[in-house]
């Protein structure tokens, strides 16, 4: 059973810096979505993909922020210039289809912005 | 805007004391209810999907049901092991999960 994977699991980084994350999601779901979770809160919708169309994107998504889903398989959410307010757990979900189908969530990048 | 809104933001019980989660939301046109679990430094695990007032589903100590304003997360006899957040979220107009900010189960053995 291969759920969805993110890496890495940890990232500490310094103010000013850019960061990658990847995110594969299940095989065969042809959308797939990029969460941001701080402490004591839901997580909070960022952007979205169909195979490797970007459909959709938070206002929370700063231009500091780009995501990618090249061959509509595993995506990138890339942050330059790193703030300390973008600490926070990043996650990805997947799911087969669309509207109403269960989204299934990977174990999240926890980012740290020191 | 979607809106979701859980309550008691913490909940303690003794193990065995049966008790209920509260997820109150307001969309103008719901695609799905969705229940998840979460531990400590996780994503969140999918526990349920309800899709229409009258809906009930069950899973081991769990049942989720739902009605046109709330979704309720009934627990019976808990155990240590069911201690985690539990998050409710909505698709609706949106078109993506809107989540509420969950209610964190601690159960004393």
């Amino acid at each position: 059973d291969t759920g969805v994977s993110q890496d890495p699991r940890h990232k500490i980084t310094k103010r000013g810096q850019n960061v990658t994350f990847r995110c594969d999601p299940i095989s065969e779901h042809n959308r797939l979505y990029w969460y941001r979770q701080t402490l004591g809160q839901g997580p909070e919708f960022l952007t979205y993909f169909q195979n490797e169309a970007q459909l959709e994107k938070s206002r929370l998504l700063s231009d500091r922020f780009s995501a990618e889903r090249p061959k509509g398989s595993f995506s990138t959410l890339e942050i330059q210039r790193t703030e300390q307010g973008d600490s926070a757990m990043y996650l990805c979900a997947s799911s087969l289809r669309g509207a109403g189908e269960t989204q299934y969530f990977g174990p999240g990048t926890r980012l740290l912005v020191l | 805007e979607d809106q979701v809104t859980q309550s008691p933001e913490a909940l303690r019980l003794q193990e065995g004391e049966s008790s209920s989660l509260n997820c109150s939301y307001t969309v103008s046109g719901l695609r799905g209810l969705f229940w998840y679990r979460q531990d400590p430094g996780k994503g969140p695990e999918f526990l349920f999907t309800l899709y229409s007032a009258g809906e009930e589903k069950e899973k081991e100590r769990l049942k989720a049901t739902l009605t046109k304003k709330e979704s309720f997360l009934h627990i019976t006899a808990p155990k240590p092991e069911d201690s985690a957040t539990y998050l409710c979220a909505v698709d609706g107009s949106a078109r993506q999960l809107t989540f509420g900010s969950g209610t964190q189960l601690t159960v004393l053995p």
